[in-house]
């Protein structure tokens, strides 16, 4: 596709119920990237990906935030045993920088929206 | 650890007046700079960035943004506002050759433009 997607775009889960969000980066995207975005604040960095090598993931707020990218393609961002804390906006971004093309830009989906119960 | 600061959480004008909202940076090495603007239920999308060269930036539909290494700052600005330009604006940084290259955004700043 053009840009990157994201589904599903709404979420609402009861506290306890595991979720899996799914992002598509754009075709060809070596680096992809989740990002937690609160009510009122800044996108915060969970984890990257390079091709299907989780590089970095100090931003993942707990061992209950897992993400996968298997195939070096489409990611999912599994959340188990939701709670309230982790309602929030969970955007993908996905670029084409690697060590041989540093000065990029990141392009990001239109995010999924979960609200745990 | 890195940060970036907005200075102004809403900022409200009338249509035709100027903008130039504050952004702030703690990294001390080299970096890369960016605007990305949120319109109401759309994606974040690029406004403009800075990787080196003229510290003078252009971006898209009429902003702008100039970076002061003495000041860390990179002030987005704009001559004169539309009320097409109400959305909300982030200020991010990446750390140049960081093998991550992920971003770090700056609280944002909502502007509400007045017709």
């Amino acid at each position: 596709g053009a840009g990157v997607s994201q589904s599903p775009r709404y979420k609402v889960a009861k506290r306890g119920q595991d979720v899996a969000l799914r992002c598509d980066p754009i075709s060809g995207h070596v680096s992809l990237f989740w990002y937690q975005q609160a009510l009122g604040q800044g996108p915060e960095f969970l984890t990257y990906f390079q091709n299907e090598a989780q590089l970095d993931k100090s931003g993942l707020p707990s061992d209950r935030f897992f993400a996968e990218r298997p195939e070096g393609s489409v990611s999912t961002l599994k959340i188990q045993r939701t709670q309230q804390e982790d309602s929030a906006v969970y955007l993908c971004a996905s670029s084409s920088r690697s060590r041989d093309r540093l000065n990029t830009e990141a392009f990001f989906g239109q995010g999924t929206r979960l609200t745990v119960v | 650890a890195q940060s970036v600061s907005q200075h102004n959480h809403h900022v409200i004008l009338s249509e035709a007046a100027s903008l130039e909202l504050g952004c702030n940076y703690s990294y001390g090495g080299t970096v890369n700079l960016f605007w990305y603007v949120q319109y109401p239920g759309q994606h974040l999308q690029l406004l403009l960035k800075y990787f080196s060269g003229d510290p003078l930036v252009k971006g898209i539909k009429g902003f702008e943004a100039e970076f002061i290494k003495s000041k860390f700052s990179f002030n987005l600005r704009k001559p004169s506002v539309q009320w097409s330009d109400t959305a909300e604006y982030f200020c991010a940084v990446t750390n140049y050759g960081g093998s991550q290259g992920n971003l770090i955004f700056g609280k944002g700043t909502k502007l509400s433009v007045k017709p």
